[in-house]
């Protein structure tokens, strides 16, 4: 299973912009970046994914390294509802998603 | 469109007894996934199936846990007999293509006393 590497933590000030980074150098070419969120007492919600493209959508922004070794999950103006554990994850061939620690974002008024 | 459901939404049960739990996935979705979460050890994948049939299983702590898909609108995860270090959320998901995001359920709580 292709590896992630995540910082544990991060925290933003509510209505800015936050980036969480996400490393994957073990990456293959046909392997998708996937990022989901957990808020608490949850189960795990999609947020965004990609192939090589960056990628938007209503709730973020997915920035994808030229070598696709690195991603940055954006978040354009945080809210307090967007605390939660982000993870980033590789999915292989076969729709595989192994969850790793993820970073708990805080979010502060 | 519903969404995954699970049932139950919480189980309580004692040790010894035998434990199902149910997902129904979006129609249309060729894969399906069991998941478990604790505290300790974070979202485990358990098993995976792809057209009703199992492709992972190496997630599946022991053989007191079996999954079964019969059909491609029903899953099931039992664990017999249960045990108190089973207790956790499950989650079951699923997903159409490949690359195509994981949806998931609201998850079904179980306490094993």
């Amino acid at each position: 299973d292709a590896k992630t590497t995540q910082p544990n933590s991060m925290e933003s000030n509510e209505e800015e912009p936050v980036h969480l980074p996400c490393n994957h150098s073990t990456i293959s070419g046909t392997d998708y970046i996937h990022w989901y969120r957990q808020l608490p007492s949850q189960g795990p919600e999609y947020v965004i994914h990609g192939l090589t493209s960056n990628v938007n959508n209503r709730m973020a922004s997915l920035a994808i390294a030229e070598d696709r070794k690195s991603s940055t999950l954006i978040l354009h103006r945080a809210t307090l509802r967007d605390a939660a554990v982000y993870y980033c994850m590789i999915m292989e061939y076969g729709n595989k998603l192994v969850f790793g620690a993820g970073t708990i974002l805080r979010v502060k008024s | 469109d519903a969404g995954v459901i699970q049932s139950p939404r919480h189980e309580v049960t004692e040790m010894g007894q035998e434990v199902t739990l149910r997902c129904k996935p979006i129609s249309g979705h060729d894969y399906l996934f069991w998941y478990r979460q604790t505290m300790m050890r974070g979202l485990e994948l358990l098993i995976y199936f792809n057209n009703n049939v199992p492709i992972d299983d190496s997630g599946m702590p022991e053989d007191r846990f079996s999954a079964k898909m019969p059909n491609a609108s029903f899953s099931t995860l039992k664990i017999q007999p249960s045990e108190p270090r089973d207790s956790a959320v499950y989650f079951c998901a699923s997903s159409s293509a490949h690359g195509s995001p994981l949806h998931f359920g609201n998850g079904t709580r179980l306490t094993v006393t």
